[in-house]
């Protein structure tokens, strides 16, 4: 069964820096990882999805990583700005069809 | 591509009563799912169709609540005889084989 874990579960830091989000999953034999961006009282706008042969994808800002080795993504965010504010979703499959998302990372960057 | 459209936004209802909620997937997707979302948790897993057929259903939902995709296209989703519990956002999504998730806006549904 997949269970999906992402710390930290809150962080507020200055615009201007760059962070890394944090997800971990028990199963490896994964096909791809998924990353989203949700707003409050808003459905998931998908930001990066990694397939299991690639290591990283990357759009503008954003960078994902994956390592299935060791059940692990992150999520990198450079030159944070405060629009980038809301909550940060990692999802991975679970058996053939479904998706199990971990709680989020509540994300606030201050102006 | 319009997205994934979901009706209604809002639902207020009263216990024991049954609702029903619509999703309108992007158009050449054949997968689509239901998720269940309560506030500050990641959404839960409720369902799965590839096109019109059924093929995953979590253990999680009871018998009150059924999801339907007649002809590969739209889906519902009901639940009959709700309970204070089933207070929550109600996401639909869809995909292609292998690709992104795209989600709709959900239905916020308070049983009173």
């Amino acid at each position: 069964k997949q269970e999906v874990t992402q710390i930290p579960a809150a962080l507020s830091v200055p615009e201007g820096e760059n962070l890394v989000l944090n997800c971990s999953f028990t199963d490896s034999a994964i096909y791809n990882l998924q990353w989203f961006r949700q707003d409050p009282g808003k459905g998931l706008t998908s930001l990066l999805l990694i397939q299991s042969s690639q290591r990283e994808q990357t759009s503008g800002r954003l960078n994902a990583s994956l390592d299935k080795s060791s059940g692990r993504s992150t999520l990198y965010i450079a030159a944070s700005q405060p629009g980038d504010s809301a909550t940060y979703l990692c999802a991975s499959p679970s058996g053939t069809y479904k998706y199990i998302f971990g709680t989020g990372t509540r994300l606030k960057v201050l102006a | 591509d319009t997205g994934v459209s979901q009706d209604p936004r809002h639902k207020i209802t009263k216990r024991g009563q049954n609702v029903t909620f619509r999703c309108d997937p992007i158009s050449e997707h054949n997968r689509l799912y239901w998720y269940r979302q309560t506030l500050g948790q990641g959404p839960e897993f409720l369902t799965y169709f590839q096109n019109e057929a059924q093929l995953e259903k979590s253990r999680l939902l009871s018998d009150r609540f059924s999801a339907e995709r007649p002809k590969g296209s739209f889906s519902t989703l009901e639940i009959q005889r709700t309970e204070q519990g089933d207070s929550a956002m109600y996401l639909c999504a869809s995909s292609s084989r292998g690709e992104k998730l795209f989600f709709g806006s959900g239905t916020q549904l308070s049983v009173l």
